[in-house]
């Protein structure tokens, strides 16, 4: 079956430490997406990667970074820079964001705590 | 700025029908999308709109009007499983970024 697989989906952190949250996909598409969720609100985006080796900071990118060195993977690191990481986590994947609209597909989230 | 906006929450009866609008401003606009999220659970897409009028898929409807900047989600013949969270997006093809940007959404309650 084809997907957007993310892992873990509980993650607690402690202040301080880095985290990285993984999410793979299947689906051979180009483009990949992180968001994050706060309770009650839409998805901001935090990163997006249109192709291998190539990514763009999204509307809220201070203290996150990411790679893509896969087509397959595009992980998330939550650095101590970001003041407030508590949150839901979203993973997703287009075909191909340039040329004509296409629907995002989600992974399954990984939401983060910080003790 | 971008804004989208859309109502907080929404109560509707099963088995009728109910209308989720979305306005929105951007600099770019290719079109309006709309995700269905239940609690907890990945948001999955439900319909796109690039060109006015209406587009139906089975119990659902999407609407735009981009003279007005406007959208709705139409939902009939509600069943329990479509208690969830909508959210409108807009494609912006500002620059070379072909972002989504979302709505805060819209929590359907629907009561039996």
């Amino acid at each position: 079956d084809g997907g957007i697989t993310q892992s873990p989906k509980y993650l607690f952190r402690k202040e301080g430490q880095n985290v990285t949250l993984s999410c793979e996909q299947n689906l051979n598409h180009d483009a990949m997406y992180w968001y994050r969720q706060d309770p009650g609100q839409g998805l901001r985006l935090i990163y997006y990667s249109q192709i291998v080796n190539d990514f763009q900071k999204g509307d809220i990118a201070e203290g996150y970074s990411v790679s893509r060195e896969k087509k397959e993977s595009f992980p998330l690191t939550v650095t101590s820079a970001q003041k407030n990481p508590t949150a839901f986590y979203l993973c997703a994947s287009s075909i191909d964001p340039v040329t004509t609209y296409n629907e995002q597909f989600f992974g399954p989230g990984t939401r983060l705590t910080v003790l | 700025g971008q804004s989208l906006e859309q109502p907080s929450e929404v109560t509707a009866v099963e088995g009728a029908i109910v209308q989720i609008n979305c306005t929105y401003q951007t600099s770019g606009f290719y079109g309006l999308s709309w995700y269905q999220q239940h609690d907890g659970g990945a948001p999955t897409f439900l319909s796109y709109n690039a060109l006015d009028g209406l587009e139906e898929t089975g119990r659902f409807s999407s609407f735009l009007s981009r003279s007005d900047s406007y959208g709705y989600l139409l939902l009939q013949e509600l069943q329990m499983k479509d208690s969830a969270s909508y959210f409108c997006a807009v494609r912006d093809n500002e620059g070379s970024n072909y972002q989504l940007i979302w709505g805060a959404g819209t929590k359907l309650i629907i009561k039996p």
